[in-house]
């Protein structure tokens, strides 16, 4: 069965600090991982994905995560922190074995950024 | 042009009472989800539809029944409104079969029992 782990339920960065929030899972078939950001009142939205191919997948507002399947982990990073990147972050894997029904979310990071 | 959208936004009721939440895409998707987020922002995936045939169904009471017309559209209703159903409830879309099928959500309902 698939599982994700989010590590950290809370981190806290520096504005200009690098952002480091952590993910492994766990899936018995190649997984597709994603990362979803979610700002206050609203819905999930995607900052990234990985299928295939490349492992190191650049996203939106700057994220990037890589896969490591050795470490079993898709680390999310951004180089230099913004206020505006304040949300709550899910890791989350699916697999084509599927058809990608069941996606499983991790419990969630909360990012704060101080000034 | 909102991709999926809900209604309503927020809803506040009654216990024992019933309500229905809406959910529509326009996105051409073939699959339409039902989430749960409790006030921990635990997101739990409820119900998932493909085609309009049910293929998903976690454990949950029998007091939720979703339900969808079309493949655009995806309704919940839940009978007999209990305090532990005050949460986010979330509808998302997605393409089935398609790689790295990436879920689209909609803004949420917040539902409130009373």
């Amino acid at each position: 069965a698939q599982s994700v782990t989010q590590l950290g339920s809370h981190v806290s960065v520096s504005e200009g600090a690098l952002v480091l929030l952590r993910c492994n899972y766990s899936s018995s078939v190649p997984p597709y991982l994603f990362w979803y950001v979610q700002y206050p009142n609203q819905g999930l939205q995607l900052l990234l994905k990985y299928t295939t191919g490349a492992t190191l997948v650049k996203g939106i507002n700057g994220f990037e995560a890589e896969f490591k399947k050795s470490e079993t982990s898709f680390h999310l990073t951004k180089p230099s922190a913004h206020m505006s990147d304040a949300a709550e972050y899910f890791c989350a894997v699916s697999d084509l074995k599927t058809g990608g029904f069941k996606t499983i979310f991790g419990a969630g990071t909360r990012l704060f950024v101080k000034a | 042009d909102t991709a999926v959208s809900q209604t309503p936004k927020y809803l506040v009721t009654q216990m024992g009472n019933d309500k229905s939440i809406k959910c529509e895409q326009n996105l051409g998707h073939d699959t339409m989800y039902w989430y749960k987020q409790d006030s921990k922002k635990f997101l739990k995936i409820m119900f998932s539809y493909n085609n309009k045939e049910l293929i998903i169904n976690e454990t949950v009471p029998n007091r939720f029944s979703p339900k969808s017309p079309d493949k655009a559209h995806l309704n919940l209703h839940i009978n007999s409104l209990e305090l532990g159903d005050s949460a986010v409830y979330f509808c998302a879309s997605s393409q089935a079969f398609r790689r790295g099928n990436e879920q689209f959500f909609g803004p949420g309902t917040r539902l409130t029992v009373l």
